[in-house]
Formats: C-alpha cells, sequence, structure tokens
C-alpha cells in the first residue's frame, strides 16, 4: 500500500530525554512536513523539507530537529529544550514545487511527557 | 469557523440534513485551498480542493464554496451519515515556500 507511515503511534518520554519520531513515505514525494496539533488549534508548522538533504524552519522549530538524508524518511527529534513537547506529531508529504500539491498526512504520533 | 483557544466551534446535525462548515482564512494572497477531515486520534485526510480561479467546485457528496471578496470557505455535505462526524478543517497555500496554513477547526456530530 502507497501512504506515509508514523511510528510509535504512542510515545512516553522522561523530562530531560530526546526522543525521535519516525515518519517513512512509499509515495515518491519530494516535499515532507512536521506539524504539531495541541488541543483547539490548528496544525502549526515545525519543520519542513522540500528536497533531500535540505529543510527549513517552520514557524515553532525551537526545541526540535529533523533531517533528510533520504527521499522516503524525515524524522523528528523532540529534545529536552522543547519546553511543553506533549502534543500530537503529524508527518505529512507531497509531490513539492509550486504547483497545487495537496498534502498527505500519517496517523500521527502522540507523544506524552511524564 | 476559525477559533483560538481551547474549544472548537461545534455543529450538531440530525442524520440525513445537510452539513455547512464554514472557514475565513486569513491571507489575500492564498490561491489554494483544501478542506480536511480528522477522527479522533487519527491523521487529517484530504476531501476536496479548490483554486482561487474558481467559486465552486463538487465532489461526492461534498460541495466547497469559495469567496474571495470576504477571504470565506464553506464546505457543504450532503445527506450527513454518522461516519462524517470528525473534526472538519480548511487548509490556505500563498505559495510561500509550499506551505498551509490550518485553521482550528469545526466538530461535527451527526445525530442519528
Amino acid at each position: 500500500d502507497g501512504g506515509i507511515t508514523q511510528s510509535p503511534k504512542y510515545l512516553f518520554r522522561k523530562e530531560g530525554q530526546n526522543v525521535t519520531l519516525s515518519c517513512e513515505q512509499n509515495l515518491n514525494h519530494d516535499a515532507m512536513y512536521w506539524y504539531r496539533q495541541d488541543p483547539g488549534q490548528g496544525l502549526r508548522l515545525i519543520y519542513y523539507s522540500q528536497i533531500v538533504n535540505d529543510f527549513q524552519k517552520g514557524d515553532i522549530a525551537e526545541g526540535y530537529s529533523v533531517s533528510r538524508e533520504k527521499k522516503e524518511s524525515f524524522p523528528l527529534t523532540v529534545t529536552s529544550a522543547q519546553k511543553n513537547p506533549t502534543a500530537f506529531y503529524l508527518c505529512a508529504s507531497s509531490m513539492g514545487g509550486l504547483l497545487y500539491n495537496e498534502q498527505f498526512f500519517g496517523p500521527g504520533t502522540r507523544l506524552t511527557v511524564l | 469557523g476559525e477559533s483560538v483557544g481551547l474549544h472548537l466551534p461545534t455543529l450538531s446535525v440530525q442524520e440525513g440534513d445537510n452539513s455547512i462548515i464554514n472557514c475565513a482564512y486569513s491571507n489575500s494572497a492564498s490561491d489554494y485551498f483544501i478542506w480536511y477531515k480528522q477522527e479522533s486520534g487519527k491523521g487529517p485526510q484530504f476531501i476536496i480542493d479548490i483554486r482561487s480561479n474558481m467559486d465552486k467546485r463538487q465532489g461526492q457528496r461534498v460541495t466547497v464554496l469559495l469567496n474571495k471578496t470576504v477571504k470565506h470557505l464553506s464546505l457543504q455535505i450532503a445527506a450527513t451519515q454518522p461516519g462524517d462526524s470528525a473534526v472538519y478543517f480548511c487548509a490556505e497555500n500563498p505559495h510561500t515556500g509550499n506551505q498551509f496554513y490550518f485553521g482550528t477547526g469545526t466538530s461535527l456530530t451527526v445525530i442519528p
């Protein structure tokens, strides 16, 4: 099946620990995105990548880091510097470029800091 | 519609009735819009999109209307079914870095 997978579905972390969320897509999409979703708020962009080995900060990049070593993978690390990391994290991908391309979303990872 | 804070706008409809969900977007330069459906604990699903050179677009049981003058988008769902219960939100793309900006969403509940 083609699509975007995220793992794990649920993740628990102790304060002060870094944790990495996985995002993989087999849609051959160039662009990938990470969003954070909090209750009652719209999706907020953390990082995005238009092409392999390149990525840009979104609106709320502080306390997060990413890498894009392969086209199909865009892992997100939530570092101990992120003050309020408990949230639902969504990964998305699109064909990229300046065309009218929809974003496809993964199932999400719910991160809880204990 | 749009909302800031912890509580989403809510809409309750009887099964079989039509639903209308509204969205006010912020950037007059936005030229591409998408409606997404998100069920609890899941990722958003694409419903329908529209470009700014159109006023209306229809899909299966759904219609999107775009009013660029007042920067307003609406989603109409015909013959609403229990499976339509979810949060619906709009996304706008001003084509700056291919980023989308998302509304907070409206929670739709279908009453059997």
